[in-house]
């Protein structure tokens, strides 16, 4: 069966320290994956996906980036970390359109 | 642009009696439906889902109903527990789409 993981499940760093969240899947091949980012009551934001690797599309414009160097792992990065980075990440995956989306079990950034 | 949205962001039951979580959505492409339940801190976990092909779908006290004549999604919770109480989102998707869409979530609280 398919499984999710990302880590670390939660951080304290401060302003203008690096970032880097880890996802990987296992028991599939070319997921589609997706970094998602949720404020405190507020729904999901979509950041950057991704159909392969090396291919990676972004959401929203800010000072975060992705990469995909293998085929079931996302990164999640950052140079300098703003106050508002702060939030709960999710990375995602699901096979293809159409299909239910897995969710990680998140990672819970405090940028102080 | 389309969006599945929700109407009560927070819904307040006693424990014994059923729960009805209630979505809209405007994208009329989409042909596929899921339900979310998430716990504070954690990641969203698939508790049901629905193609467009059908309008009603029971799990174990969960149903899900579709009318897409008027593009409204329900999630209802017969017998709600204590251990019901969540953040439940929808999402929408379709076999064209790689970017799935969630609604805001409602929070449920039950009341022992």
């Amino acid at each position: 069966s398919q499984t999710i993981h990302q880590w670390p499940a939660t951080l304290v760093q401060p302003v203008g320290s690096p970032l880097s969240l880890e996802c990987t899947v296992e028991g599939t091949s070319n997921p589609n994956l997706y970094w998602y980012r949720q404020a405190a009551g507020r729904g999901l934001q979509l950041l950057f996906y991704s159909v392969g690797i090396g291919q990676i599309s972004s959401e929203v414009p800010q000072n975060l980036s992705a990469s995909r160097p293998q085929d079931r792992q996302f990164i999640l990065s950052s140079k300098k970390l703003l106050l508002s980075d702060s939030g709960f990440y999710l990375c995602a995956w699901f096979p293809e359109p159409g299909n239910t989306i897995y969710f990680g079990e998140g990672s819970w950034l405090t940028v102080v | 642009g389309e969006s599945v949205g929700l109407h009560l962001p927070t819904l307040s039951v006693q424990e014994g009696d059923n729960s009805i979580i209630n979505c809209a959505y405007s994208n009329s492409a989409s042909d596929y439906f899921i339900w979310y339940k998430q716990e504070s801190g954690k990641g969203p976990q698939f508790i049901i889902d629905i193609r467009s092909n059908m309008d009603k779908r029971q799990g174990q006290r969960v149903t899900v109903l579709l009318n897409k004549t008027v593009k409204h999604l329900s999630l209802q919770i017969a017998a709600t527990q204590p251990g019901d109480s969540a953040v439940y989102f929808c999402a929408e998707n379709n076999g064209g789409s790689y970017i799935p869409t969630f609604g805001r979530g409602t929070s449920l609280i039950v009341h022992p």
